[in-house]
């Protein structure tokens, strides 16, 4: 069965911060996505990344695929307010049938 | 209306009350799912149609039912409901099941609570 882990589960941090989460398996993907869920609605597709090794950035957000496929970073900088929220990595499978979710990484930016 | 609808947005039922949830896409997808979000937990994929017939049905308690009539809606039929299901309720499509890179849209969730 493939998992992914995500850490840390909870962060809290001041305005203008920088910030990694971490998307963990043992298992490799086909490709991971990350989403993004504000209180109250359901999650946001941010970015898909496909290639290991890739890197892609979204405005303050960077995005990278491990080189073996297995994890995935996210990288704030000087995070904002509007960055709270719930951060959830995803896996396709190799066999591009399955898509699996982390538990998410809780952000909370404080003013 | 563009996007996933999802109706209603919050719901309290008895134990013993039938309802049923409904989600809506208006983006030519193909493939719809239903998701639980439990505090604390991953995201659980329920089931999964695509091109109207169920695909996938993770070893979902019967007293939760699903329905997609045709590819824009779906819907999830309750009855005898438990506490402990409790939970968001989503829906997503996709425009081919599993590997989009296009990712899942997602709706606004039902938020169901059992009493």
């Amino acid at each position: 069965t493939q998992l992914l882990e995500q850490s840390p589960q909870f962060l809290s941090i001041q305005e203008g911060e920088n910030l990694t989460v971490y998307c963990n398996s043992s298992s490799v993907f086909s490709s991971l996505q990350w989403y993004r869920q504000e209180p109250g609605e359901g999650p946001v597709l941010l970015v898909t990344v496909v290639t290991g090794g890739e890197v892609k950035k979204l405005k303050r957000l960077t995005f990278q695929f491990g080189d073996a496929r297995k994890d995935s970073s996210l990288h704030i900088t000087a995070a904002q307010p509007g960055d709270t929220g719930l951060y959830l990595c995803a896996g396709v499978g190799t066999s591009y049938d399955k898509v699996i979710f982390g538990p998410g990484t809780s952000l909370s930016v404080i003013p | 209306e563009t996007g996933v609808t999802q109706t209603p947005r919050h719901l309290v039922m008895g134990m013993t009350n039938k309802k049923s949830l409904k989600c809506e896409q208006h983006l030519g997808h193909n493939a719809m799912y239903w998701y639980k979000q439990s505090a604390k937990k991953p995201l659980e994929l329920m089931f999964v149609y695509n091109f109207k017939e169920q695909t996938e049905n993770n070893s979902v308690p019967s007293r939760f039912s699903p329905e997609c009539p045709n590819s824009s809606h779906l819907f999830l039929h309750l009855h005898t409901l438990q506490p402990e299901d409790s939970a968001l309720y989503l829906c997503a499509s996709s425009q081919l099941q599993g590997a989009d890179l296009n990712g899942y849209t997602f709706g606004s969730g039902t938020r169901l609570t059992v009493v």
